[in-house]
């Protein structure tokens, strides 16, 4: 079985901040991993996700996410928050047998002016 | 390229009723997806489709939830009848097909229900 935990239902930072949204997996293969956004009364976006290709991936709109095995984790940063990134991001696992992706319960991230 | 389309958008029914929402996939995408998106929680599957057959719907409450995708493209999801619990964000998501990270699925924007 799969699951995935976001540490922080609610992150606020300020405008031009560092951004750290955390993620931890729990898979008994090598997963692949994923972060979507969504923004109020829309569906979900594709951010960026993880493949094994590398560790260190970069998405759109600046975000980037290291898969780290030994911590289990894929934490989704950006260096400079902007006032657009305000919503909310789910974290998501899919083991590499199947097509099914299990989310975590999602952090809502509030950028301050 | 269309996205893929839900409707309707909003629904607010009383419990007991029926209600069913509508999901029309991305031209070519074999493998459609219904989630459902209770306030606060991260998206749980229900139900998915390779072309009009079931591949999986064992999260799927099926003594009132049913999902059909007769002709392999568009859907429709059934609730019958609602219970208060039910309310939630209904999300259909649609990829090509296949297995594996590299058949990212693209998202509706989800059919709000709230039960009264």
């Amino acid at each position: 079985a799969q699951s995935v935990t976001q540490l922080g239902s609610h992150v606020s930072v300020s405008e031009g901040a560092l951004v750290l949204l955390r993620c931890n997996y729990s898979s008994s293969v090598p997963p692949y991993l994923f972060w979507y956004v969504q923004y109020p009364n829309q569906g979900l976006q594709l951010l960026l996700k993880y493949t094994s290709a590398a560790t260190l991936v970069k998405g759109i709109n600046g975000f980037e996410a290291e898969f780290k095995k030994s911590e289990t984790s894929f934490h989704l940063t950006k260096p400079s928050a902007h006032m657009s990134d305000a919503a909310e991001y789910f974290c998501a696992v899919m083991s590499n047998a199947g097509n099914m992706l299990t989310f975590g319960g999602g952090t809502r991230l509030m950028v301050k002016p | 390229e269309a996205g893929v389309a839900q409707s309707p958008r909003y629904k607010i029914i009383e419990k007991r009723q029926s209600v069913a929402f509508w999901c029309n996939p991305i031209s070519g995408h074999a493998t459609l997806y219904w989630y459902q998106q209770i306030l606060g929680q991260g998206p749980k599957l229900l139900i998915q489709f390779q072309n009009n057959g079931v591949v999986d719907d064992s999260q799927l409450p099926k003594d009132r939830f049913s999902a059909e995708r007769l002709k392999g493209v568009d859907s429709t999801l059934k609730i019958q009848p609602a219970k208060l619990e039910d309310s939630a964000v209904y999300l259909c998501a649609s990829s090509l097909g296949g297995r594996g990270a590299y058949n990212e699925q693209f998202f509706g924007p989800g059919t709000r229900l709230t039960v009264l």
